[in-house]
């Protein structure tokens, strides 16, 4: 079974520039997550969905981050404008209500200069 | 509100036995994980408690204490490969839905 899909691995880019992060979960998983990891610290959860729709984001900043899961399979993570405290690591992460366990993508790795 | 504590750091001696410590406090416990995450990569499942007891799994086992809002990652016969970060995390359904609550992580290092 494939696992969970991320591009690009690396990405560096200047404050107030966009960037986008692309996660294919596995195939039936109906749960996905968008978790930063900044360096040091554990996963913060940004942004739950459920299918298409959203089920948690509280933690998203909402003002330059934004996400998608149009079809309840493919999921596009934005943010604009960065900021140089957006530095991390974006792992994406996939469940199915019938495996214990959400399973991460290899993540983007983020540098804001 | 929702904590997860585990020490920052651990070092120990290849061959030795670690145990890795974790509290937690949250309202709709459903259950406890243990990832692995080694430096540069995404965190790999370890195990999963969600009743009291210990759960074994070859040179791994966790431990989990409901009553006492913890739990501990024990690693037998250390090998230098397992220097790595270890997250405790708890998957909290109060809200309806499972969300994860990850803790800061432990970094081992096994020293030769």
């Amino acid at each position: 079974e494939a696992g969970v899909a991320q591009s690009p691995r690396y990405k560096i880019i200047e404050k107030r520039q966009s960037v986008a992060f692309w996660c294919n979960p596995i195939s039936g998983h109906a749960t996905l997550y968008w978790y930063q990891q900044i360096l040091g610290q554990g996963p913060k959860l940004l942004i739950q969905f459920q299918n298409n729709g959203v089920v948690d984001d509280s933690q998203l900043p909402k003002d330059r981050f934004s996400a998608e899961r149009l079809k309840g399979v493919d999921s596009t993570l934005k943010i604009q404008p960065a900021k140089l405290e957006d530095s991390a690591v974006y792992l994406c992460a996939s469940s199915s209500r019938y495996q214990e366990t959400q399973y991460f993508g290899p993540g983007t790795r983020l540098l804001v200069l | 509100g929702q904590n997860i504590d585990q020490p920052t750091e651990m070092t120990a001696t290849e061959g030795a036995i670690v145990q890795i410590n974790c509290t937690y406090q949250t309202s709709g416990f459903n259950g406890l994980f243990w990832y692995q995450q080694h430096a540069g990569e995404a965190p790999t499942f370890l195990s999963y408690n969600v009743l009291d007891g210990l759960e074994e799994k070859g040179r791994f086992s966790s431990f989990l204490s409901r009553s006492k809002g913890y739990s501990y990652l024990l690693l037998k016969e250390l090998q230098m490969k397992d220097s790595a970060s270890y997250l405790c995390a708890v998957r909290d359904a109060s809200s309806g839905t499972y969300k994860y609550i990850f803790g800061t992580g432990t970094r081992l290092k096994v020293l030769a």
